[in-house]
């Protein structure tokens, strides 16, 4: 099966940039989404089809993949962007969604 | 606005069945599939499979197939997913969300559903 490698964590300060990998074999050749996940809620998309963003998400979240790695930045980054994250993909080989471990950000 | 409302908490013993609704509103049921997504305590995310709102064909995880079955009530808009032979592994938070077709993102989820597996 298919799999997705991420940090478990990623520590920044407030004003800096974030920057959160997700590794896995040729992965720029698949369509990678993000999400964030806040302690007890649900997950919310931040990034779809690699780059793109949702409405409503500042435009703080970007995407880029290429290779073997796609990344998550987030600039300024703010006390309210910690979160969990989790990148996304679609394993056409067994039909199934897979995702990365998650990355836990903390804005020290 | 764009909302998916899931089935309150359930707790099940082992070799049980659950089975958790959500129901959508405020779009098109029949324009969008609906993925099933479980998050085990303190893990990541899990796909568990998907079902069309149009056709209600489904397409389950791997790991899952012979346990989980998606149906689907077009009158209602709302999404069964059915869970059986309950183990203690199966206890997680269950969220449905909103899916754009094959590889696409999920832009929408439920506030998730608790089900607790415990003799």
């Amino acid at each position: 099966s298919y799999v997705l490698t991420q940090p478990p964590s990623v520590s920044v300060a407030p004003g800096q940039t974030a920057s959160i990998t997700c590794e896995g074999n040729n992965i720029g050749s698949k369509n990678v989404h993000w999400y964030q996940q806040r302690p007890g809620q649900a997950p919310v998309l931040v990034v779809y089809d690699d780059s793109d963003r949702p409405s409503g998400i500042p435009e703080r979240f970007s995407g880029s993949n290429s290779g073997n790695t796609a990344t998550l930045t987030i600039s300024r980054v703010e006390a309210g962007d910690e979160a969990d994250y989790y990148c996304q993909v679609w394993d056409i080989t067994r039909d199934d969604y897979v995702f990365g471990p998650g990355s836990t950000v903390t804005v020290l | 606005q764009v909302q998916l409302l899931q089935s309150e908490a359930e707790v099940k013993k082992p070799g049980a069945s659950v089975t958790v609704s959500c129901k959508a509103s405020g779009y098109s049921f029949l324009s969008h599939g609906l993925n099933w997504v479980r998050q085990a305590p303190g893990q990541g995310l899990e796909w568990m499979g998907w079902i069309s709102g149009h056709t209600g064909n489904t397409n389950y995880a791997k790991n899952l197939q012979g346990r989980v079955t998606m149906t689907r009530d077009t009158s209602t808009s709302t999404v069964y997913m059915e869970v059986r032979s309950l183990r203690s592994d199966d206890t997680a938070v269950y969220f449905c969300a909103r899916g754009g077709g094959v590889g696409r993102s999920f832009d929408v989820w439920g506030q998730g559903t608790r089900v607790t597996v415990s003799s």
